[in-house]
């Protein structure tokens, strides 16, 4: 039983493209997250979502669009694709607990690579 | 702000030997502590975690003690195993903050 599921794994697409990542999880958490992550792993946090609710922006190109059609979902749109988007993409959704955000659960990610 | 720094990597280390990774916060309250561990082409994974002062979190022979006093939550293993070599993330959750602060991760590789 997957708890935080992404799709796809891989998406390898050129310069200029659109696409979309999806994430779904099962586990009844009330915020879900995107983050990124370089080739020198280091993890940047791009969104959060609360009960749909878009609640974190971190200096995102306005490129990239978080979608969450209901709490158990957030996709992520990126317009216009460069090469600096070549990364790996982790979706994560966590149950806030006496007001913090507590552990999160990590989808397996998507590696993007455009071309 | 709070922030997390973990030592520089990479860390190589002989099989069974000792291991330390060290991880100190900056946080305006008091915060929950992490460690989380990425193993090849995987997401990060929860390996233990600390919610107040003094609390040590354990878990597959991973052990790390908050201390407030040190602002640390340094990661040791008394034998590590070629299967722990992963990277390992230290982060904080603080009170009224809606995300975790994650250090930049420190990569470890276990030789035989």
């Amino acid at each position: 039983d997957t708890a935080v599921s992404q799709t796809p794994k891989y998406l390898v697409t050129q310069m200029g493209n659109d696409k979309s990542i999806k994430c779904e999880q099962n586990l009844g958490h009330d915020t879900m997250y995107w983050y990124k992550q370089d080739s020198k792993k280091f993890l940047k946090i791009m969104f959060s979502y609360n009960n749909k609710e878009l609640i974190i922006n971190e200096t995102v190109p306005n490129r990239f669009s978080p979608k969450s059609p209901d709490k158990a979902h957030l996709n992520l749109h990126i317009n216009s694709l460069e090469l600096g988007d070549s990364a790996v993409y982790f979706c994560a959704s966590s149950q806030e607990v006496g007001g913090r955000a507590s552990e999160q659960f990590f989808g397996p990610g998507t590696r993007l690579t455009v071309l | 702000g709070n922030s997390v720094t973990q030592m520089e990597g990479p860390v190589t280390l002989s099989e069974e030997a000792f291991l330390t990774i060290n991880c100190t916060y900056t946080a305006t309250g008091y915060p929950s502590l992490f460690w989380y561990v990425q193993y090849p082409g995987e997401g990060l994974q929860l390996l233990l975690k600390a919610t107040k002062a003094d609390d040590k979190g354990s878990n597959k022979g991973f052990e790390a003690t908050y201390r407030k006093e040190t602002t640390s939550f340094h990661l040791e293993k008394g034998s590590v195993q070629v299967s722990d070599s992963a990277v390992y993330f230290c982060a904080l959750s603080d009170q009224g903050a809606q995300k975790l602060v994650f250090g930049q991760g420190t990569r470890l590789t276990i030789n035989p």
